[in-house]
């Protein structure tokens, strides 16, 4: 199963509006669909999991939804904090391939 | 609390063997497959195997099936990822993970990588 994640980069200021794309190649059941946010120097951090669960910890300005082959991370307001990469996953059967991920920077 | 800790940061030539370690703390370790991700300098992540610690069966992302072993010490808690020769190519970061099982009902589950390593960085270089 292969990731793609749109837009490569995405350029947004503080208090905007984030919509993160992940379309996988095959449908996918959402159990299995995370989402992970890695700043520089960083382990990556579980964000989403089950396509729209929010993991322990993680502010509820981020949401996650989809189904099939398409997935959305939306982040509702932007923090300073939140502009990293963003990558999706699936652990599906094996192999659980990453998108490529989605570059949130500041504008 | 839970940790996965790794190994320190390495240096090879090419063609030696390396192998690093991810400890587990703080839970049951033979409940939790343990993953091997790498992230070449710059780049994204790449999912390279996993192995169940009760039992040590393994499975492999095809890029990686033949170049690398992930094996297990459960008496330690601790999990391998092992090179027999190295390349130039292999210089990365390797994060282990742990995958979770999440049951919610009806015998559905969900399934993610909750906890992570911080990483051990390997430099392979003449």
């Amino acid at each position: 199963i292969v990731l793609t994640q749109s837009p490569g980069t995405l350029s947004l200021s503080p208090g905007e509006r984030a919509t993160l794309f992940c379309r996988a190649s095959q449908s996918i059941s959402s159990d299995y669909l995370a989402w992970y946010q890695q700043k520089p120097g960083q382990a990556p951090r579980l964000l989403i999991y089950g396509a729209s669960s929010r993991a322990t910890g993680i502010p509820d300005r981020f949401s996650g939804s989809g189904s099939g082959t398409d997935f959305t991370l939306t982040i509702s307001r932007l923090d300073p904090e939140d502009f990293a990469v963003y990558y999706c996953q699936h652990c599906d059967t094996p192999p659980y391939t990453f998108g490529q991920g989605t570059k949130l920077e500041i504008k | 609390e839970v940790h996965l800790v790794q190994s320190g940061a390495d240096v090879k030539k090419p063609g030696e063997s390396l192998r690093i370690s991810c400890q587990g703390s703080g839970y049951s370790f033979t409940n939790y497959w343990i993953n091997w991700v790498r992230q070449m300098p710059g780049k994204g992540l790449e999912w390279m195997g996993r192995i169940d610690p009760s039992d040590s069966y393994t499975n492999y992302s095809p890029s990686f099936q033949g170049h690398v072993t992930i094996s297990i010490d459960k008496s330690i808690n601790t999990a391998y990822l092992q090179w027999s020769s190295l390349q130039a190519s292999d210089t990365a970061m390797y994060y282990c993970a742990r995958l979770s099982t999440h049951f919610y009902g009806s015998g559905s589950y969900y399934y993610y990588m909750d906890v992570w390593g911080k990483g051990t960085t390997v430099t392979v270089s003449s």
